[in-house]
């Protein structure tokens, strides 16, 4: 069981703005620590899109974006293409567990 | 170019040994830790340890503690998952990454572990 949530699913059509959510809490995301996010398309690994809460890697598009606060994180897709259909994960680390954590994961689905 | 190659998909029967590897390449090996991560079918991502190749330090998920072992060959820049006694629940596809300052920027390709009677 995952101390990381995300919804399980967020559609929406080409062109549109779609956002994920990761709650976590005071023993990770509220504690300070970063926030990731990877994109796992069909049938392939985890791919790094996010990292240090905000920033994108060199190759990701700048539809991306990420942003934390408090206990929760969140992953910004603007202007949604058929090729961001995928599954999306937030990782942090957790004191508690003295380990990293992933989300519970995201389905996107553009409609 | 920095990669990471999985060893081949393996298929084992319950209460057999395992080991599978991940072979680095095109950075310096003792710099990053490298990270391991399950996915059972159909389901997410689950981290599951890591490993300094530099020391051999390893941190372990309090889920995985005890039924696996992760260690590093820095003479072949390989990182290794091991089971002693496979359980059907081990069947997944498992992931090495490398681990830079708290996230996982380059994956392995995956290796997908069966275990069935």
């Amino acid at each position: 069981q995952s101390v990381l949530t995300q919804p399980p699913s967020v559609s929406g059509a080409p062109g549109q703005r779609v956002t994920i959510s990761c709650t976590g809490s005071s023993s990770n995301i509220g504690a300070g620590y970063d926030v990731q996010w990877y994109q796992q398309l069909p049938g392939t690994a985890p791919k790094l899109l996010i990292y240090v809460n905000n920033n994108r890697p060199s190759g990701v598009p700048d539809r991306f974006s990420g942003s934390k606060s408090a206990t929760s994180a969140s992953l910004a897709i603007t202007g949604l293409q058929a090729e961001d259909e995928a599954d999306y994960y937030c990782q942090s680390y957790d004191s508690s567990l003295s380990g990293y954590v992933f989300g519970t994961g995201t389905k996107v689905t553009v409609l | 170019e920095v990669q990471l190659v999985q060893s081949e998909a393996e298929v084992k029967k319950p209460g057999e040994s395992l080991r599978i590897s991940c072979k680095t390449s095109g950075y310096r090996f003792s710099s990053y830790w490298i990270s391991w991560v399950r996915q059972m079918p159909g389901k997410g991502l689950e981290w599951m340890g890591r490993i300094d190749p530099s020391d051999s330090d390893t941190n372990y998920s309090p889920s995985f503690q005890g039924h696996v072992t992760i260690s590093a060959d820095k003479s072949f820049s390989t990182a290794y998952l091991q089971w002693s006694s496979l359980k059907a629940s081990d069947t997944a596809m498992y992931y090495c990454a490398r681990q830079y300052t708290g996230y996982d920027d380059y994956w392995g390709q995956g290796t997908l572990v069966t275990v069935s009677s």
